[in-house]
């Protein structure tokens, strides 16, 4: 089974500066997804960017961009100029798209991060 | 704004009893998808379901059923409540299968 690990459960940061959120994911799989998504304190489950394993090129969006490391396993997020409204809890997900004819998202358990004025 | 809508937004119950979650999907997606997001499980994926046929089913209970009807919105019904079912329950859509996009969650708690 897959398994998606974010070893930091808490980070902080500073209006405008840069900030890396970590993600490790276990497959024995070569074609799948990578996602971010963000829950601010709405608690709504909002998509932050996609990564395809088959492309080697890193997704970017605006502020956004990952880090895909596919040999590693490794699927990290840049957010860059930190805002106030980044403030949320971020969960990196997985999805094999053959397996089993679902496509059902696995997730980490989450990392809240909080930018500070 | 997902496109996707939920209702209710917060459901209060007792132990023992039945409710009915709905969800909308995104105008033209096929798939509907249904996630439990509790404190001490994570989010989980409970039940997945393509153009009215249930394709996938992951940790969901026994006492926990869904459907999807001809216009494709989705239902999660929930019986013989218990204190553990408290959770915020997610519906997500999809068109192609590659991207879900989540509704804002109901609230459900069981007292």
């Amino acid at each position: 089974a897959q398994t998606v690990t974010q070893s930091q459960p808490e980070m902080s940061v500073q209006e405008a500066e840069t900030v890396t959120l970590s993600c490790t994911y276990d497959t024995s799989e070569s074609n799948y997804y990578l996602f971010w998504y963000k829950q601010p304190p709405s608690r709504q489950m909002i998509l932050v960017i996609r990564q395809e394993a088959y492309k080697q090129q890193n997704a970017t969006e605006n502020r956004f961009s990952v880090n895909f490391q596919k040999a590693a396993k490794s699927f990290s997020l840049k957010i860059s100029d930190s805002q106030l409204g980044d403030t949320a809890m971020y969960f990196c997900a997985f999805m094999n798209p053959l397996q089993g004819g679902s496509e059902k998202l696995v997730f980490g358990k989450g990392m809240k991060l909080t930018v500070n004025p | 704004d997902s496109g996707v809508t939920q209702t209710p937004k917060h459901l209060i119950t007792a132990t023992g009893q039945r409710v009915t979650l709905r969800c909308s999907p995104r105008s033209g997606d096929l798939s509907v998808y249904w996630y439990q997001q509790s404190l001490d499980q994570g989010l989980q994926f409970l039940i997945q379901y393509y153009n009215g046929e249930e394709r996938a089913k992951g940790n969901i209970l026994e006492r926990f059923s869904a459907q999807q009807f001809p216009d494709l919105h989705s239902e999660l019904n929930l019986s013989s409540l218990e204190l553990g079912d408290s959770a915020l329950y997610f519906c997500a859509s999809s068109d192609r299968g590659d991207t879900q996009y989540f509704g804002p969650g109901t609230r459900l708690t069981v007292l």
